[in-house]
């Protein structure tokens, strides 16, 4: 089944604990990029990439970065989390050729305290 | 800048009446765009794009390259279109998705 994998789905974590949500494609995209998803604020793009070894900052990018080693995965890394990182975070991928859509992970429910 | 502008960040309409969710764009080249739909508690879904012409679930979108616009269209309302939409443009070239904020449709029965 054709799909985004994101990993975990919910996450409580500390000030200052790294961490790393995952987030896998089996569609063969090229295209991968993450949002977070807050009340009143939408969706806000943080990194996207366009292809292995390919990334770019998105609106939201401070405090978050990711890496494209491989063209399946794309992980969100949050160095040094802060209590404002709380929020609902999505990947999504697609491939880079018109008329085509994003695919979306189920999300990731992270908590900061 | 924002590229992708939705107006309204609630709208509540009555179940029945006529629906619509506006989004405008600003973007220089020819873009892709497209309506995603978000129910309570589950991803993001497509709902519409621009270049098929289609009608999911009794929406249509129109899009307006002299009002910059491709606004989200229905006659008759449903409760179980109560949902958060979110319009998107992708471009062409830099193949990048933008979203707009995102507007919450509430229908009331």
């Amino acid at each position: 089944e054709a799909q985004v994998t994101q990993n975990p789905r919910y996450l409580i974590t500390v000030t200052g604990k790294k961490l790393t949500v995952t987030c896998s494609q089996n569609m063969n995209h090229e295209y991968m990029s993450w949002y977070r998803q807050d009340p009143g604020l939408g969706l806000r793009q943080i990194y996207y990439s366009m292809n292995v070894e390919v990334t770019d900052k998105g609106d939201v990018p401070e405090g978050y970065k990711v890496s494209r080693k491989e063209k399946r995965n794309f992980p969100l890394i949050l160095e040094s989390p802060s209590p404002n990182q709380t929020s609902l975070y999505f990947c999504a991928s697609s491939y880079s050729t018109v008329n085509t859509e994003a695919f979306f992970g189920q999300g990731t429910r992270l908590t900061v305290v | 800048a924002q590229r992708v502008t939705q107006p309204e960040k609630l709208l509540s309409v009555f179940k029945g009446a006529p629906v619509e969710l506006k989004c405008n764009y600003s973007y220089s080249g020819s873009p892709e765009l497209f309506w995603y739909v978000q129910y309570s508690r589950q991803r993001l879904q497509l709902l519409l794009r621009h270049i098929s012409r289609e009608s999911i679930k009794g929406f249509t979108a129109d899009l307006n390259k002299g009002e910059t616009s491709f606004h989200l269209k229905k006659p008759f309302a449903q409760e179980e279109d109560s949902a958060m939409y979110y319009c998107a443009l992708k471009e062409n070239y830099g193949q990048n998705f933008v979203f707009g904020p995102g507007t919450r449709l509430s229908v009331l029965p």
